[in-house]
């Protein structure tokens, strides 16, 4: 069965500690593989697309770089404002338009 | 601001009853998804419109139903509700076809089932 799996479920982080967050997939193609992030209460914000392995992208304090079977976003020298649930989504090939999303990671950057 | 707009943004109602979601997706975006999020299955993926037409199905129950209008706004039915239905429920748009693009989500409806 296709999957996106994310990991860890939950990190708690001291401003400036930098960590990083997994999403593993098993599809049987991919197209694209999206992060986005989620403040309470409010819908998904788009972060990034990558499209093949060893594609990286930078925005701000967040990298996200791509393998053939898992994707990282790391966060360097996070601020309390990166407190959110960071969401990774998968697009498959000869599977129409159907985007596949993880169950997230909550992060959480003390002061 | 996403200019995805979702009515209504609360939804209280009882189990049995039929509710209707209303989604504008951002202007000249084509493509209308619709998403259900619950704390223990995260988003779910129910069913994707272009320009009007169905183009993908997730797992959708059949008690839901969902259309595009000509304006492309989107409606998503929700009939013989169960306690079970409570959830967040996303739409997005996007420009394309495809969904290689960004997906660009409204804020939700948050749907309550006593």
């Amino acid at each position: 069965e296709d999957q996106v799996t994310q990991s860890p479920e939950a990190l708690r982080l001291q401003e400036g500690e930098s960590s990083s967050l997994n999403c593993s997939y098993t599809v049987s193609g991919l197209r694209g593989l999206f992060w986005y992030r989620q403040d309470p209460g409010k819908g998904p914000e788009f972060l990034f697309t990558l499209y093949s392995a060893g594609e990286e992208k930078e925005k701000e304090r967040l990298k996200a770089t791509l393998t053939k079977k898992e994707s990282f976003l790391h966060i360097t020298a996070p601020k309390p404002e990166d407190s959110a649930t960071y969401l990774c989504a998968v697009l498959q090939t000869n599977r129409d338009d159907k985007i596949i999303f993880g169950k997230g990671t909550r992060l959480h950057i003390l002061p | 601001d996403s200019g995805v707009t979702q009515t209504p943004k609360h939804l209280i109602t009882a189990t049995g009853q039929r509710v209707t979601l209303r989604c504008s997706p951002r202007s000249g975006d084509l493509s209308v998804y619709w998403y259900q999020q619950s704390l223990d299955q995260g988003l779910q993926f129910l069913i994707q419109y272009y320009n009007g037409e169905e183009r993908a199905k997730g797992n959708i129950l059949e008690r839901f139903s969902a259309q595009q209008f000509p304006d492309l706004h989107s409606e998503l039915n929700l009939s013989s509700l169960e306690l079970g239905d409570s959830a967040l429920y996303f739409c997005a748009s996007s420009v394309g076809l495809a969904g290689e693009e960004e997906l660009f989500f409204g804020e939700g409806s948050r749907l309550t089932v006593l």
